[in-house]
This record gives C-alpha cells, sequence and structure tokens, in this order.
C-alpha cells in the first residue's frame, strides 16, 4: 500500500492567492482527517470525513478555509485568499473504523504564503 | 477530553530501553491511551494503544498503571532512528471523539550514540 499520498509537498505563494491542497487517503479507510502543525499551536484538527461526509468541522479557523472529498480516493482543502498566517505544515490523515483505530498521516504539505 | 503530561525531553544511549513516562489522571473510563511519534519533517506516525491491559507489538511496549492514571512507553532497544518527539494522546473511541486526537507538546527522545 501506498500510503496516504499528499501533493504538494510545498507550496510557496503570495498572499491574496487560492491555495488548494490535495489528499489521496489509504484504499478501504472510511475516515479521513485535516490536521495543521505550526510551532505556536502544534497539531490541531480542522476537520474530518466519515464515508465522503464532513462530520466536524468545527477547527477549521475561518470561512477562508474549506475542505471537500467528493470521492472516497479524493479530498482536498483550499484557502482562498490566502494570508502569511496560514503559513504551516498541513497533513492529511486516513484510518479505518474499529475500535481504537490508528490515523496514518500522508507526509504533509508545507504552505508558505508571503 | 483527558489532558496529558510528559517530560519535555529524554535521553537515551543506543541499544538502551527507552521508557517515556505520561500522566493522565483525569482520563475516564472509556478513553484508550495513544502512543504517536513525528520523526523530524515527517507525518505522525502511530506507535500503540490500549485501554486497560499492558499492550505489546513490534514497535513498543505500554504499560498503564491499574488505575489507569499513568502509562509508560517503552521501545526495548532504542536505535539513532527512534530520535523523535513523542506524543501521548488520551481520547475516545466511540461516537464524534473517533480520531479527533488531541496532540499536546511531546516529548523529544534523543537517542544517542
Amino acid at each position: 500500500d501506498a500510503g496516504v499520498i499528499q501533493s504538494p509537498r510545498h507550496e510557496v505563494t503570495e498572499m491574496g492567492q487560492e491555495v488548494t491542497l490535495r489528499c489521496k487517503p489509504i484504499s478501504g479507510h472510511d475516515y479521513l482527517f485535516w490536521y495543521r502543525q505550526t510551532m505556536m499551536r502544534g497539531l490541531e484538527l480542522l476537520i474530518y470525513f466519515n464515508n465522503n461526509v464532513p462530520i466536524d468541522d468545527s477547527g477549521m479557523p475561518e470561512d477562508r478555509f474549506s475542505a471537500k472529498m467528493p470521492n472516497a480516493s479524493f479530498s482536498t482543502l483550499k484557502i482562498q485568499p490566502s494570508e502569511p498566517r496560514d503559513s504551516a505544515v498541513y497533513f492529511c490523515a486516513s484510518s479505518p473504523r474499529r475500535a481504537g483505530g490508528e490515523l496514518f498521516f500522508g507526509e504533509g504539505s508545507r504552505l508558505t504564503v508571503l | 477530553d483527558a489532558k496529558t503530561t510528559q517530560p519535555t525531553s529524554m535521553d537515551c544511549a543506543e541499544g538502551r530501553a527507552a521508557n517515556l513516562p505520561c500522566n493522565h489522571s483525569t482520563i475516564s473510563g472509556n478513553e484508550y491511551v495513544y502512543w504517536y511519534r513525528q520523526i523530524h519533517s515527517q507525518g505522525p506516525q502511530y506507535i500503540i494503544h490500549g485501554l486497560k491491559n499492558n499492550e505489546t507489538n513490534e514497535m513498543a511496549s505500554l504499560i498503564i498503571t491499574e488505575d489507569r492514571k499513568s502509562s509508560t512507553l517503552i521501545l526495548p532497544h532504542a536505535t539513532l532512528r527512534d530520535t523523535a518527539v513523542y506524543y501521548c494522546i488520551v481520547q475516545g473511541a466511540g461516537g464524534t471523539s473517533y480520531g479527533k486526537l488531541t496532540f499536546g507538546q511531546g516529548t523529544i527522545l534523543t537517542v544517542h550514540p
């Protein structure tokens, strides 16, 4: 299994531009999570999906952030417009549903907004 | 969610056992103890989890005290590649809590030759 695949690995953009981060979960996993990591706040959950349906988006910082999961094998996290404070590493993780099941994280997308 | 307390950093000699402690005195009866680690510039990696009983897998052992208020992650023979930040997380496994891991600051484990 290839694991969770994220793209791009690195993104540098200017303030005000739209950013789209992509994630391919592990086949057969029906949970997908988006986390963000910064030096100040550490790792924090932004949103998660179950069977392609958003379940909890309470961690999404503001309306500039949106996430979609059009099918079981693809999800996007979009920031529009981007701001310098959005600079962070964004991780996607997937999980099979089982009691106490573990999350499998991707390698992350490092975003720098100038 | 229950809060965890971990030492900020620890050192370990290569080949020796690394014992990483975690306090979670407010843990609820249905909450699991999870351990993840994050090697520099990589995504977090699952290590092990447990509810009441001690657990062992190919990576580590997890010892949970009888009152469940603390636990210890044991890496039996640490290698240089085990240098990472280790996170102890307490989380419910059911309903809307599933997968909603609350990462603290973790313990920076440095394995030296």
